[in-house]
């Protein structure tokens, strides 16, 4: 069996700061690992996912992750926060079953 | 690129009544579709999985009579909430995995996400 724990069920942050938003898995196996967006009441948009390639992955709006395997995580950043992403963000594994983490919402401050 | 388009994405319906929530995979073969419920401010509960072709497997303390799944073909499964309840009034969400050009794609596609509402 696997499990995603979110580490901060809440993020806040100022405009123009760093984000990062911490993402820890378990798995018997090594698993996809994804991040998704969710702007309320909305369905999920994929930010970035790492399947077994380069452990940098790169996603949409200036969003990036690393898989850390030494350390079980896969934390996501963005070097400068906009208004724009404020949302809860979803980390998800995927291998013999899917998990996802319980989310965290990113405040953005002016 | 792989969708998923779900619909409807509002609806509205008295208690008693019975509601059908579609998801469609356009452009990649959903071989395993799964249903989420999001309460409020929560994480997404997973209800089920569906194989194409096979019955669903539901999640623990989800109602298999309550909440039908179909995925008769690789391109659409259905979710119907059978006696509706004030109680199911929820944010429905499917997702998607399978292949595209025959290939496993290794990923999740999500629908927009259907709310429901039981008056």
């Amino acid at each position: 069996a696997q499990s995603v724990t979110q580490l901060d069920s809440h993020v806040s942050v100022s405009e123009g700061t760093p984000v990062l938003l911490r993402c820890n898995y378990s798995s018997s196996y090594s698993p996809s690992l994804f991040w998704y967006v969710q702007h309320p009441n909305k369905g999920l948009q994929l930010l970035l996912k790492y399947t077994s390639a380069a452990t940098l992955v790169k996603g949409i709006n200036g969003f990036e992750a690393e898989f850390k395997k030494s350390e079980t995580s896969f934390h996501l950043t963005k070097p400068s926060a906009h208004m724009s992403d404020a949302a809860e963000y979803f980390c998800v594994a995927l291998s013999n079953d899917m998990r996802f983490g319980a989310g965290t919402r990113l405040t953005v401050k002016p | 690129g792989a969708v998923v388009s779900q619909h409807p994405s509002r609806v509205i319906c008295k208690s008693g009544t019975s509601v059908k929530i579609e998801c469609r995979s356009l452009d990649f073969q959903a071989t395993t579709m799964f249903w989420y419920r999001q309460f409020p401010k929560q994480s997404l509960m997973l209800m089920a999985t569906s194989n194409e072709g096979s019955k669903a497997t539901y999640e623990q303390g989800v109602e298999k009579d309550k909440f039908l799944i179909n995925h008769a073909s690789l391109t659409l499964s259905t979710l119907t909430v059978t006696s509706a309840h004030p109680e199911d009034s929820s944010f429905y969400i499917c997702s998607a995995s399978g292949l595209a050009g025959g290939t496993n794609t290794g990923e999740l596609f999500f629908g927009e996400g259907s709310r429901l509402t039981v008056l």
